[in-house]
């Protein structure tokens, strides 16, 4: 079965501090993995995109990166700041008809 | 910067009733998803659909679901009959066709309450 999951469930942390968060998947045939920032009561956002080619892409100060061998992705955000406070979900797709596959979220909460 | 853009923001029916979400995908984009997230749970495919019909499905569009795309802006999500279970927060995307990446942008949502 096609499931991505994600670690942690949620997270803390101090505005300025650095944070990773992990992604393991087991989809199959594999498209390319993304990272989208939801905030509350919006739409989910593109970070990141990555194919399997792909070890590491950055936007701005996040980066993300992909070992399709291990089917394991992580997401480093720097220098974190207040307003990053949001879900992070991990996205899989299948193919390149469109169907995305999604992770239940890491929920950060960045504190002054 | 152009955006998907979904009406209504939230909508309340009873139980039975039918709803029609509304979505007004990117202009230049030709594929277009529903996404439905039931609060506190993962978000979830629905239904993919290119050319005027559907691409791909998943099993939770069963036939108390439609789509269409009535004109050349707009393209909706019908539900014949809600159930309690219907509540959740329902995202429109839409993607340019021939993208490799197929990167999808969503729309704000719109919030169905099932009463």
């Amino acid at each position: 079965k096609n499931q991505v999951e994600q670690s942690p469930q949620s997270l803390i942390i101090l505005e300025g501090k650095n944070c990773t968060l992990q992604c393991n998947y087991t989809v199959s045939p594999f498209s390319n993995l993304r990272w989208y920032k939801q905030d509350t009561g919006r739409g989910p956002v593109s970070l990141t995109i990555m194919t399997f080619s792909e070890n590491t892409k950055s936007n701005g100060r996040y980066t993300a990166t992909l070992d399709a061998d291990t089917k394991q992705s992580s997401l480093h955000i720097t220098a974190s700041q207040l307003s990053d406070s949001a879900s992070y979900i991990c996205v899989v797709s299948a193919n390149q008809g469109g169907k995305l596959i999604f992770g239940q979220g890491t929920e950060l909460s960045v504190k002054p | 910067e152009p955006e998907v853009t979904q009406t209504p923001s939230h909508q309340v029916t009873q139980m039975g009733q039918e709803v029609i979400l509304r979505c007004v995908p990117i202009s230049n984009h030709l594929y277009f998803y529903w996404y439905r997230q039931i609060l506190g749970q993962k978000v979830e495919f629905l239904v993919s659909f290119y050319n005027n019909e559907i691409s791909e499905k998943s099993e939770i569009f069963d036939d108390q679901f439609s789509v269409e795309r009535p004109d050349g802006s707009n393209f909706t999500l019908k539900i014949r009959s809600t159930k309690l279970e219907d509540s959740a927060m329902y995202f429109c995307a839409s993607s340019v066709a021939g993208s490799f990446y197929n990167e999808q942008f969503f729309g704000p949502g719109t919030r169905l309450t099932v009463l």
